[in-house]
Protein backbone atom coordinates (compact mmCIF):
# COMPACT_ATOMS: atom_id res chain seq x y z
CA UNK A 1 0.00 0.00 0.00
CA UNK A 2 0.99 3.32 0.36
CA UNK A 3 2.77 5.22 2.73
CA UNK A 4 4.60 8.28 2.88
CA UNK A 5 6.85 8.72 6.03
CA UNK A 6 8.66 12.29 7.42
CA UNK A 7 10.11 12.95 10.60
CA UNK A 8 7.65 15.37 13.16
CA UNK A 9 10.37 17.95 14.08
CA UNK A 10 12.69 20.22 12.70
CA UNK A 11 14.04 23.35 14.51
CA UNK A 12 16.94 25.70 12.53
CA UNK A 13 18.17 29.48 13.05
CA UNK A 14 17.21 32.11 10.81
CA UNK A 15 18.73 32.44 8.30
CA UNK A 16 20.25 29.22 7.92
CA UNK A 17 19.29 26.57 5.54
CA UNK A 18 16.01 23.90 6.69
CA UNK A 19 16.07 20.49 4.69
CA UNK A 20 12.43 18.33 5.04
CA UNK A 21 12.57 15.09 4.41
CA UNK A 22 9.96 12.90 3.08
CA UNK A 23 9.96 8.75 2.09
CA UNK A 24 7.40 7.11 0.52
CA UNK A 25 6.84 3.42 -0.31
CA UNK A 26 4.82 3.47 -3.47
CA UNK A 27 6.75 3.27 -6.94
CA UNK A 28 4.48 4.52 -9.21
CA UNK A 29 4.26 7.58 -7.41
CA UNK A 30 3.57 10.20 -10.35
CA UNK A 31 3.95 13.53 -8.67
CA UNK A 32 5.35 14.41 -5.52
CA UNK A 33 4.35 17.57 -3.82
CA UNK A 34 5.12 19.53 -0.68
CA UNK A 35 2.50 21.27 1.19
CA UNK A 36 2.77 24.21 4.02
CA UNK A 37 -0.17 24.73 6.31
CA UNK A 38 -0.05 27.60 8.77
CA UNK A 39 -1.85 27.79 12.45
CA UNK A 40 -5.47 27.66 12.11
CA UNK A 41 -5.13 27.36 8.00
CA UNK A 42 -5.77 24.98 5.42
CA UNK A 43 -2.75 23.24 3.28
CA UNK A 44 -1.33 25.68 0.99
CA UNK A 45 0.75 23.59 -2.13
CA UNK A 46 4.28 24.82 -2.12
CA UNK A 47 5.74 22.96 -5.12
CA UNK A 48 5.80 19.77 -6.94
CA UNK A 49 8.02 17.73 -8.98
CA UNK A 50 7.28 15.11 -11.55
CA UNK A 51 9.06 11.87 -11.06
CA UNK A 52 10.98 11.80 -13.66
CA UNK A 53 12.81 15.17 -12.24
CA UNK A 54 15.96 14.69 -10.11
CA UNK A 55 15.76 18.28 -8.74
CA UNK A 56 13.32 21.25 -9.04
CA UNK A 57 14.24 25.12 -7.76
CA UNK A 58 11.59 27.74 -7.21
CA UNK A 59 13.10 30.72 -5.55
CA UNK A 60 14.34 29.88 -1.79
CA UNK A 61 12.97 26.20 -2.49
CA UNK A 62 14.88 23.08 -3.98
CA UNK A 63 12.94 19.73 -4.29
CA UNK A 64 15.42 16.78 -4.69
CA UNK A 65 13.57 13.59 -5.36
CA UNK A 66 15.80 10.27 -5.48
CA UNK A 67 13.59 8.03 -6.74
CA UNK A 68 15.83 4.65 -6.08
CA UNK A 69 15.53 5.42 -2.85
CA UNK A 70 12.00 6.59 -2.66
CA UNK A 71 13.41 9.95 -0.93
CA UNK A 72 12.36 13.26 -1.35
CA UNK A 73 13.89 16.81 0.44
CA UNK A 74 12.54 20.28 0.62
CA UNK A 75 15.55 22.70 1.28
CA UNK A 76 14.72 26.34 2.24
CA UNK A 77 17.67 29.09 2.21
CA UNK A 78 17.57 32.00 4.11
CA UNK A 79 15.19 30.53 6.41
CA UNK A 80 12.70 32.86 7.54
CA UNK A 81 10.29 33.19 10.75
CA UNK A 82 7.59 33.37 8.11
CA UNK A 83 9.06 29.65 7.41
CA UNK A 84 7.44 28.25 10.67
CA UNK A 85 4.58 26.17 9.72
CA UNK A 86 4.05 22.28 9.42
CA UNK A 87 5.41 20.80 5.84
CA UNK A 88 3.57 17.87 4.60
CA UNK A 89 4.34 15.65 1.94
CA UNK A 90 2.17 13.92 -0.33
CA UNK A 91 2.36 11.98 -3.71
CA UNK A 92 -0.18 10.67 -6.31
CA UNK A 93 -0.39 7.69 -8.37
CA UNK A 94 -1.16 8.35 -12.57
CA UNK A 95 -4.03 7.35 -13.38
CA UNK A 96 -5.59 7.12 -9.43
CA UNK A 97 -8.91 8.80 -9.04
CA UNK A 98 -7.93 9.00 -5.73
CA UNK A 99 -6.41 11.55 -3.15
CA UNK A 100 -3.24 12.11 -2.68
CA UNK A 101 -1.74 10.45 0.09
CA UNK A 102 0.20 12.88 2.48
CA UNK A 103 3.17 12.31 5.01
CA UNK A 104 2.39 13.30 9.00
CA UNK A 105 3.97 16.52 8.56
CA UNK A 106 6.85 17.81 9.39
CA UNK A 107 6.79 21.12 12.16
CA UNK A 108 9.54 23.80 10.78
CA UNK A 109 10.40 25.86 13.94
CA UNK A 110 12.67 28.59 12.84
CA UNK A 111 14.74 30.09 15.63
CA UNK A 112 15.81 33.79 15.57
CA UNK B 1 -15.57 33.56 -3.99
CA UNK B 2 -11.88 33.35 -3.75
CA UNK B 3 -11.16 29.94 -2.11
CA UNK B 4 -12.69 27.42 -0.77
CA UNK B 5 -15.28 28.45 2.00
CA UNK B 6 -15.68 25.93 4.89
CA UNK B 7 -18.18 26.49 8.12
CA UNK B 8 -18.16 26.30 10.69
CA UNK B 9 -14.69 27.43 11.24
CA UNK B 10 -15.16 25.91 14.97
CA UNK B 11 -17.66 23.77 16.48
CA UNK B 12 -18.30 22.04 19.61
CA UNK B 13 -20.82 19.51 20.23
CA UNK B 14 -21.96 17.15 23.05
CA UNK B 15 -21.24 13.11 22.43
CA UNK B 16 -24.12 11.56 20.84
CA UNK B 17 -24.70 14.41 18.36
CA UNK B 18 -25.31 14.75 15.11
CA UNK B 19 -23.32 17.52 13.28
CA UNK B 20 -23.23 18.66 9.75
CA UNK B 21 -20.09 20.27 8.57
CA UNK B 22 -20.30 22.27 4.96
CA UNK B 23 -17.86 22.91 2.17
CA UNK B 24 -18.39 25.54 -0.69
CA UNK B 25 -15.27 24.47 -2.91
CA UNK B 26 -14.02 26.89 -5.94
CA UNK B 27 -16.36 27.83 -8.58
CA UNK B 28 -15.52 25.23 -11.46
CA UNK B 29 -13.60 22.96 -9.44
CA UNK B 30 -14.83 19.28 -10.68
CA UNK B 31 -13.52 17.68 -7.53
CA UNK B 32 -13.95 17.69 -3.87
CA UNK B 33 -12.00 16.04 -1.16
CA UNK B 34 -12.51 15.79 2.78
CA UNK B 35 -10.05 15.14 5.04
CA UNK B 36 -9.67 14.62 8.71
CA UNK B 37 -6.15 15.90 10.45
CA UNK B 38 -6.20 14.75 14.27
CA UNK B 39 -3.61 16.74 16.46
CA UNK B 40 0.24 15.83 15.47
CA UNK B 41 -0.82 13.17 12.69
CA UNK B 42 -1.17 13.47 8.73
CA UNK B 43 -4.19 13.79 6.76
CA UNK B 44 -6.77 11.13 6.85
CA UNK B 45 -8.64 10.68 3.41
CA UNK B 46 -12.38 10.35 3.77
CA UNK B 47 -14.03 10.89 0.78
CA UNK B 48 -13.77 12.48 -2.98
CA UNK B 49 -16.35 13.25 -5.31
CA UNK B 50 -15.58 13.65 -9.03
CA UNK B 51 -17.80 15.20 -11.35
CA UNK B 52 -21.12 13.13 -11.57
CA UNK B 53 -19.01 9.81 -10.62
CA UNK B 54 -19.88 7.78 -7.62
CA UNK B 55 -18.00 8.96 -4.92
CA UNK B 56 -14.98 6.99 -3.05
CA UNK B 57 -15.98 6.59 0.05
CA UNK B 58 -13.84 4.53 0.92
CA UNK B 59 -12.33 6.81 3.41
CA UNK B 60 -14.86 6.75 6.02
CA UNK B 61 -13.91 5.71 9.37
CA UNK B 62 -17.18 3.94 9.88
CA UNK B 63 -21.12 4.66 8.89
CA UNK B 64 -21.94 7.40 11.30
CA UNK B 65 -20.10 9.69 8.54
CA UNK B 66 -21.86 10.46 5.55
CA UNK B 67 -21.06 13.18 2.56
CA UNK B 68 -23.03 14.88 -0.21
CA UNK B 69 -22.56 17.02 -2.79
CA UNK B 70 -25.49 18.57 -3.99
CA UNK B 71 -25.50 20.01 -7.54
CA UNK B 72 -21.41 19.04 -8.18
CA UNK B 73 -21.07 22.26 -5.59
CA UNK B 74 -21.21 22.69 -2.30
CA UNK B 75 -20.64 19.42 0.13
CA UNK B 76 -21.70 18.53 3.38
CA UNK B 77 -20.13 16.18 5.67
CA UNK B 78 -22.75 14.69 8.60
CA UNK B 79 -21.34 13.09 11.20
CA UNK B 80 -23.88 10.70 13.84
CA UNK B 81 -24.22 9.80 17.25
CA UNK B 82 -20.76 11.63 17.61
CA UNK B 83 -17.65 10.31 19.57
CA UNK B 84 -14.72 12.13 21.56
CA UNK B 85 -12.62 10.19 18.89
CA UNK B 86 -14.45 12.11 16.27
CA UNK B 87 -12.65 15.41 17.89
CA UNK B 88 -10.30 16.58 14.98
CA UNK B 89 -9.77 19.53 12.04
CA UNK B 90 -11.81 18.68 9.25
CA UNK B 91 -10.49 20.19 6.03
CA UNK B 92 -12.05 20.40 2.64
CA UNK B 93 -10.45 20.74 -0.92
CA UNK B 94 -11.18 20.91 -4.61
CA UNK B 95 -9.59 20.82 -7.73
CA UNK B 96 -10.18 21.51 -11.23
CA UNK B 97 -9.05 17.89 -12.24
CA UNK B 98 -8.80 14.87 -10.56
CA UNK B 99 -5.85 13.67 -8.52
CA UNK B 100 -2.52 12.38 -10.61
CA UNK B 101 -3.03 15.16 -13.22
CA UNK B 102 -0.95 17.75 -11.62
CA UNK B 103 -3.98 19.75 -10.54
CA UNK B 104 -3.40 20.55 -7.27
CA UNK B 105 -5.56 20.83 -4.26
CA UNK B 106 -7.06 23.98 -2.74
CA UNK B 107 -7.90 24.03 0.59
CA UNK B 108 -10.38 25.34 2.71
CA UNK B 109 -8.98 26.42 6.28
CA UNK B 110 -11.11 23.53 7.82
CA UNK B 111 -13.40 23.01 10.47
CA UNK B 112 -12.12 21.97 14.01
CA UNK B 113 -14.76 19.91 15.77
CA UNK B 114 -14.54 19.33 19.52
CA UNK B 115 -16.88 16.93 21.48
CA UNK B 116 -17.16 16.62 24.55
Amino acid sequence: GEDVEQSLFLSVREGDSSVINCTYTDSSSTYLYWYKQEPGAGLQLLTYIFSNMDMKQDQRLTVLLNKKDKHLSLRIADTQTGDSAIYFCAESISGSARQLTFGSGTQLTVLP
Amino acid sequence: GAGVSQSPSNKVTEKGKDVELRCDPISGHTALYWYRQSLGQGLEFLIYFQGNSAPDKSGLPSDRFSAERTGGSVSTLTIQRTQQEDSAVYLCASSPLQAGSNSPLHFGNGTRLTVT
